[in-house]
C-alpha cells in the first residue's frame, strides 16, 4: 500500500511570495490533516478535512493560509504572502479508511515539505 | 485544552541497553488515546505505539512498551534492546476521542541517540 505523498520536498522563497504544497493521502483514507512543525517543536495541527469538508481549522492563520480538498482525495495548502516565521516543515497525514470498521486513531504521515522563507 | 510535556530534550543509550522516555499530559477529558511517534532524520513520522485511556493494560509492540499511569497522567515509553535504527526524535501525542476532530497534540520531543 502506497503511503502519503507530498511535494515538493523542499522549497525556498522570499518573504511576501506565495507558495503551495500538495498532498495525496493513502488511498481510501477519508480524513486528511495538515500540520506545521517549526524547528525544535512538535507538529501543530493547521487544518483537518473529512472527505472534502473542513472539520477543524481553528489554528489556521486564515489571513495568509488557505487549504482545499475539492474532490475529497488530494489536498493543497497555500501560503500567501509568506512571512519569515512560516519557515517550517509542513506535514500531511491521513487516517480513517472508508467503509471499514477500524478505529480512527492512527494517523499516517507523509515525508513533509521543508519551507525556508528568506 | 490539552498539553503534553516531554521533560527530556535529549537522551542517549548504549546499543542493546534499555531506555525510558518520559511524557506527562494535562487534560480534563476521560476518553482519549495516547501515542508515541518516531521521527528519524529523514523526517517521516512513524507510529511506534498507542494506548487507549480506557484500557488498564499497558500496550506493547515488540521491543517497545509503555507505562501508562492514568491517575498521574503519565505515559512513558520503554525501548528494550536498543538498536542503532532507534536513533530519532520521539514525540508523545494526545488525541481526544469524539466530536469528529481527531487532532493530535504533540510534545516537543526527545532526541534519542543510540551509541554503538
Amino acid at each position: 500500500e502506497a503511503g502519503v505523498a507530498q511535494s515538493p520536498r523542499y522549497k525556498i522563497i522570499e518573504k511576501r511570495q506565495s507558495v503551495a504544497f500538495w498532498c495525496n493521502p493513502i488511498s481510501g483514507h477519508a480524513t486528511l490533516y495538515w500540520y506545521q512543525q517549526i524547528l525544535g517543536q512538535g507538529p501543530k495541527l493547521l487544518i483537518q478535512f473529512q472527505n472534502n469538508g473542513v472539520v477543524d481549522d481553528s489554528q489556521l492563520p486564515k489571513d495568509r493560509f488557505s487549504a482545499e480538498r475539492l474532490k475529497g482525495v488530494d489536498s493543497t495548502l497555500k501560503i500567501q504572502p509568506a512571512k519569515l516565521e512560516d519557515s517550517a516543515v509542513y506535514l500531511c497525514a491521513s487516517s480513517f479508511p472508508r467503509g471499514r470498521r477500524e478505529t480512527t486513531d492512527t494517523q499516517y504521515f507523509g515525508p513533509g515539505t521543508r519551507l525556508t522563507v528568506l | 485544552a490539552q498539553t503534553v510535556t516531554q521533560s527530556q530534550p535529549e537522551m542517549s543509550v548504549q546499543e542493546a541497553e534499555t531506555v525510558t522516555l518520559s511524557c506527562t499530559y494535562d487534560t480534563s477529558e476521560s476518553n482519549y488515546y495516547l501515542f508515541w511517534y518516531k521521527q528519524p532524520p529523514s523526517r517521516q513520522m512513524i507510529l511506534v505505539i498507542r494506548q487507549e485511556a480506557y484500557k488498564q493494560q499497558n500496550a506493547t509492540e515488540n521491543r517497545f512498551s509503555v507505562n501508562f499511569q492514568k491517575a498521574a497522567k503519565s505515559f512513558s515509553l520503554k525501548i528494550s534492546d536498543s538498536q542503532l535504527g532507534d536513533t530519532a526524535m520521539y514525540f508523545c501525542a494526545f488525541m481526544k476521542v469524539g466530536a469528529g476532530s481527531y487532532q493530535l497534540t504533540f510534545g516537543k520531543g526527545t532526541k534519542l541517540s543510540v551509541i554503538p
